[in-house]
């Protein structure tokens, strides 16, 4: 079975920088996702990893390790706009229509 | 725009009465999925589709149905709901590998159900 462990939550302060990591024990997926929800919204799609390394995009990076079994998430210049839930997601390679997502981090942003 | 719809938002229902939660995308998606949102448990997909005809169960299927007659839509059937059904359910659609950013799902609004 595939199964992804994250923290259930992170605190920080504007203009911090905080780490989401996500541990995963799965075999061959195609790539890690990473999801965030507002509360009583929808999740929304930030980053994809295909390969490992560091991927950025604007104030947020993803990075994979396969070696590790590990990703994270990076959010730089946090804005409180960026509390909410983060979810880390993979799809197996043996069948890609099943997707799996982590437990969820809360993160709570304060002035 | 680009988006997937859910009708309704919110539903209270009594016990064993059926309903049908719509969900309709826009993208000319192949692949659609359902999942439900309970709490400390995350997103756990109930149902999904390849495309047209072509559904299989998810993690947690036991209750629901689930039919794919047209490309763009996917409604949830709960034949008979229970109260272990209350929950937080979200449709989502993407293209399928080789096919733009199809490791990108678009998720629908959600509907909240309550079944008592």
């Amino acid at each position: 079975g595939q199964s992804l462990e994250q923290p259930s939550e992170v605190t920080a302060v504007e203009g911090a920088i905080v780490q989401i990591n996500c541990t995963y024990q799965t075999s061959g997926f195609y790539g890690l996702s990473w999801y965030q929800q507002h509360d009583g919204g929808a999740p929304t799609f930030l980053s994809y990893n295909a390969l490992d390394g560091l991927e950025e995009t604007g104030r947020f990076s993803s990075f994979l390790s396969r070696s590790d079994s590990y990703g994270y998430l990076l959010l730089q210049e946090l804005q409180m706009k960026d509390s909410a839930s983060y979810f880390c997601a993979v799809r197996s390679r043996t069948g890609f229509q099943k997707l799996v997502f982590g437990t969820g981090t809360r993160l709570l942003v304060s002035p | 725009e680009a988006q997937v719809t859910q009708n309704p938002r919110y539903l209270i229902t009594v016990t064993g009465k059926k309903l049908t939660v719509t969900c309709s995308q826009n993208m000319n998606h192949e692949y659609m999925s359902w999942y439900r949102q309970d709490p400390g448990l995350g997103l756990r997909q109930i149902y999904y589709s390849m495309n047209v005809e072509v559904t299989d169960k998810g993690d947690v299927p036991e209750g629901y149905k689930v039919s794919r007659k047209e490309k763009r839509n996917f409604p949830l059937i709960l034949e008979s709901p229970s109260p272990n059904q209350t929950s937080l359910y979200f449709c989502a659609s993407s293209s399928t590998p080789g096919q733009g950013h199809w490791y990108e799902q678009y998720f629908g609004p959600g509907t909240r159900l309550t079944v008592t």
